[in-house]
């Protein structure tokens, strides 16, 4: 069974502009997860989405939003890229949305630089 | 206090050993743990997940959860070179039903094993 997908793996943005990264989860997995992560403040729960609609959210400002398609694919915007952006965004799957027993999946996530 | 406490490391353990990793939690309502592996560059990879007290194996891993003291750790038998890597404690408290997409990670433990 393939795994999480992203695309792109690799970003580079100017500040001001936006980005939008897409995440594929693994076959028959219907909630998404997206995650932060940088050398300083480690891994960041962003958002999550089932049923293409947001289920609980992070810590982030409004520029940061997502949406889910109704085949579980999802994809996160950032709009206003400042510096502070430039991270590895994590994309993670699992099959349902509630229980506890419920692994997550992480795919190899996207670069992304901001200049 | 930090959600989430991960022995500071560096460990550096010889091949062979026995390699001890060690969580606090805050969240007396955590319910899942996990523990995954990253190589430098790479994304997360669990290993283990265990919800009930008490032990659960794998291979060489061995989780152990606590849930009285909060308290989880992974010990790893017969360390060899390839399990050197970052290993990320991660909870997710469940209440409502709403938070187990949300993991909350510690900052890492730096493993090396040494030949």
């Amino acid at each position: 069974k393939a795994g999480v997908t992203q695309t792109p793996r690799y970003l580079i943005k100017t500040r001001g502009q936006q980005v939008t990264l897409s995440c594929s989860p693994i076959s028959g997995h219907r909630s998404v997860s997206w995650y932060q992560q940088t050398p300083g403040q480690g891994l960041q729960f962003l958002f999550e989405y089932f049923s293409e609609t947001q289920r609980n959210k992070g810590n982030f400002p409004g520029r940061f939003s997502g949406r889910q398609f109704s085949n579980s694919r999802s994809e996160m915007n950032v709009s206003t890229l400042e510096l502070g952006d430039s991270a590895l965004y994590l994309c993670a799957s699992r099959q349902y949305w509630g229980g506890p027993v419920n692994e997550q999946f992480f795919g190899p996530g996207t670069r992304l630089t901001v200049l | 206090q930090k959600e989430v406490e991960q022995n500071s490391g560096p460990l550096s353990v010889p091949e062979g050993a026995i390699a001890s990793l060690n969580c606090t939690y805050s969240d007396r309502g955590s319910q899942s743990f996990f523990w995954y592996r990253q190589y430098s560059g790479k994304s997360p990879e669990l290993i283990m997940f265990i919800y009930s007290n008490g032990d659960k194996e794998d291979g060489r891993f061995t989780a152990q959860l606590n849930k009285a003291s909060q308290y989880v750790s992974l010990l790893i038998r017969d360390s060899q070179p390839s399990d050197s890597a970052t290993y990320l404690c991660a909870v997710s408290s469940g209440a409502g039903g709403t938070s187990y997409g949300k993991l909350t990670f510690g900052q890492g433990t730096i493993l090396t094993v040494h030949p």
